[in-house]
């Protein structure tokens, strides 16, 4: 299987302050990746597709890049509503796996 | 809108069985694939598997491969999530979820979440 690696585990930032969460796949993956922001009790909601695609209707403070087995999630300038978990899932082969989560709290 | 609507919370005893569905409305049912994902309390995600609502094949984790089916009927839209000889660590929350194809690859729709609890 392949192994979804997320740093930091937790992150707490201020409101404008940019952010950068990272995933690491422990083999290659092309850019078969995506990213979802999940708030507590809620369904987890799909940010980014294929690496860097920006899922409709997903503010432009959210941005992806990567390829191969590196990839980050910026949010250019945070805002409160950004607080959440953040999950990077790799689509490349099965068992589909997703990194363990990034808690992203407000200061 | 396009949605799936997934069926309510369940309690079970250690061993046996549960069947969550979910139901799919907006959209060509048979054109996309629907995964199950899981998340137990506090913990992250945890794919179990897939079904092609055209086909009805499907693919497993294989931690799941001995205890879990999923099924499909095409009369009613619902894809169906089996998971059998429960056990405590099987409480969780289980989604269901479709996956955009194509180039985009990535869960797009989720059901609400079905919440299936382990208990003797």
């Amino acid at each position: 299987d392949i192994q979804m690696t997320q740093s930091p585990s937790s992150v707490s930032a201020s409101v404008g302050d940019r952010v950068t969460i990272t995933c690491r796949a422990s083999q290659g993956i092309s850019s078969w990746l995506a990213w979802y922001q999940q708030k507590p009790g809620k369904v987890p909601k799909l940010l980014i597709y294929a690496a860097s695609g920006l899922q409709s209707g997903v503010p432009s403070r959210f941005s992806g890049r990567g390829s191969g087995t590196d990839f980050t999630l910026t949010i250019s300038s945070l805002q409160p509503e950004d607080s959440a978990t953040y999950y990077c899932q790799q689509a490349n082969t099965f068992p589909y796996t997703f990194g363990q989560g990034t808690k992203l709290e407000i200061k | 809108q396009v949605q799936l609507v997934q069926s309510g919370a369940e309690v079970k005893k250690p061993g046996a069985s549960v069947k969550v569905s979910c139901l799919a409305s907006g959209y060509t049912f048979t054109s996309y694939y629907i995964h199950w994902v899981r998340q137990a309390p506090g913990q992250g995600l945890e794919w179990m598997g897939v079904i092609n609502p055209s086909g009805s094949t499907t693919t497993y984790a294989q931690k799941f491969q001995d205890r879990v089916t999923m099924t499909r009927d095409t009369s009613t839209s619902t894809i169906y999530m089996e998971l059998n000889s429960l056990r405590s660590e099987d409480t969780a929350v289980y989604y269901c979820a479709r996956l955009l194809g194509g180039t985009t690859v990535a869960f797009d729709i989720w059901g609400q979440g079905t919440l299936v609890t382990v208990s003797s």
